[in-house]
């Protein structure tokens, strides 16, 4: 049972475009998201998070947004650059379970120059 | 500091062998975590520790997983009579209590068991 779904496994954009990466969440008791990025030979890298008290959260290029209500978050990169192309991975994690995080499949995006 | 350390990088082992993975956190994290990614999926939540203590097991972590970490400091992850299911990364990660849940992770040790 994918608690996490990311459903596309890749994407590829041109630089200075806009990427936008989604994730669906079923379990309502996440309360905390996240997006994590994955270059080759490395771990995944944290990007940005956002509580479920919010609706969006800003930071520089990258911004998440949050739909509780089809539990539905998004990443958005403006605009974007080359060195975007990486594996994004979403995550999420709900109170009281020692912050472990549930993390999706990840979408390979590749930014074009 | 430079971050989460693991060792080895990667681990060729034969089937039924046992094999150890260290994870050196930043120092001044009081969480560590171990994941498990296998291709093509992202990473599962294996254990988790405050300080010394062991405080959640995932039941992905079958009674041939071990996981220590002595004092608070470094930890192990131990395989016993390894199979070729096990082949995936292992992922070591650390956090402060009010980490803003921003783990740092390791560059991981990649397990191939033939």
């Amino acid at each position: 049972d994918q608690q996490v779904k990311q459903n596309s496994p890749s994407l590829s954009v041109q630089e200075g475009r806009i990427s936008i990466l989604n994730c669906d969440y079923t379990n309502s008791m996440f309360d905390y998201f996240l997006w994590y990025k994955k270059y080759p030979a490395e771990g995944p890298t944290f990007l940005i998070s956002i509580s479920s008290i919010k609706d969006k959260n800003e930071d520089g290029r990258f911004t998440v947004f949050l739909n509780k209500s089809a539990k539905h978050l998004s990443l958005h990169i403006v605009p974007s650059q080359p060195g975007d192309s990486a594996v994004y991975f979403c995550a999420a994690s709900r109170s009281g379970s020692a912050r472990q995080l549930t993390f999706g499949s990840g979408t390979q995006l590749t930014v074009l120059p | 500091d430079t971050g989460v350390s693991q060792d080895p990088r990667h681990k060729i082992t034969k089937r039924g062998q046992n094999v150890t993975f260290r994870c050196d956190p930043i120092s001044e994290h009081n969480r560590l975590y171990w994941y498990r990614q296998t291709l093509g999926q992202g990473p599962e939540f294996l254990t988790y520790f405050q300080n010394e203590a062991q405080l959640e097991k995932s039941r992905l972590l079958s009674d041939r997983f071990s996981a220590e970490r002595p004092k608070g400091s470094f930890s192990t992850l131990e395989i016993q009579r390894t199979e070729q299911g096990d082949s995936a990364m292992y992922l070591c990660a650390s956090s402060l209590d009010s980490g803003g849940l921003g783990y740092t992770f390791g560059s991981g040790t990649r397990l191939t068991v033939v």
